[in-house]
């Protein structure tokens, strides 16, 4: 069974430029969440999906949005990016509403993000 | 209130020794507390995880132990092997948040 992936692995982008990050689920997950790596903050929540549905969201400017396609893929954008955005993005896959707090999340080997 | 906080923030341990870190929190809502083990270039990978309702779970030589009234979780890696080097994640959730608040991380280094 295929893990959650992530593309690209590695991005580099200059300072005020927009960026869009995508996350294949495993499959049948129809849960996805996004979180931020980042040596000084550890791992923030960015968002959660179900069904297309955004069900909560992180403390974060409005330049990070998110969507979720009828077949469970999602991707996230950052606009006008800061030097502060670069992390690691990590993209967690669940099969059910509430799975995660059965099973636990299925994580992604993330997307490393510098901006330069 | 959202916060868990996570220590040591770094930990070495000799092969056999037992790896202890510890986590605490404030919010009484949350009800569910995984240990995410993260390698270098890869994400995080659920270990363990228990609800406050068991005081103890363990599984193989990890083991987690819950104190409600410290508000207190504790990941025990018993019998610490060198491919156990990792950093090491605390998590909790709410109910109907959708999201876990983790720790800080605990960089873990066993020495062979």
């Amino acid at each position: 069974k295929a893990g959650v992936t992530q593309t690209p692995r590695y991005l580099i982008k200059t300072r005020g430029q927009q960026v869009t990050l995508s996350c294949s689920p495993i499959s049948g997950h129809r849960s996805v969440s996004w979180y931020q790596q980042t040596p000084g903050q550890g791992l923030q929540f960015l968002f959660e999906y179900f069904s297309e549905t955004q069900r909560n969201k992180g403390n974060f400017p409005g330049r990070f949005s998110g969507r979720q396609f009828s077949n469970s893929r999602s991707e996230m954008n950052v606009s006008t990016l800061e030097l502060g955005d670069s992390a690691l993005y990590l993209c967690a896959s669940s099969a059910n509403s509430d799975t995660y707090r059965n099973y636990g999340y299925t994580f992604g080997s993330g997307t490393r993000l510098t901006v330069v | 209130q959202q916060q868990v906080k996570q220590s040591p923030q770094s930990l070495i341990v000799q092969k056999g020794g037992i790896s202890i870190i510890i986590c605490a929190y404030e919010n009484t809502a949350f009800d569910y507390f995984p240990w995410y083990q993260q390698f270098p270039g890869k994400g995080p990978a659920l270990l363990i995880a228990i609800r406050p309702d068991v005081s103890e779970k363990k599984e193989g030589r990890f083991t987690i132990s819950f104190n409600k009234s410290a508000k207190q979780f504790s990941l025990h890696i018993m019998d610490s092997q060198p491919g156990d080097s990792a950093t090491y994640f605390c998590a909790a959730s709410e109910s109907g948040t959708y999201k876990y608040i983790f720790g800080t991380g605990t960089r873990l280094k066993v020495l062979a």
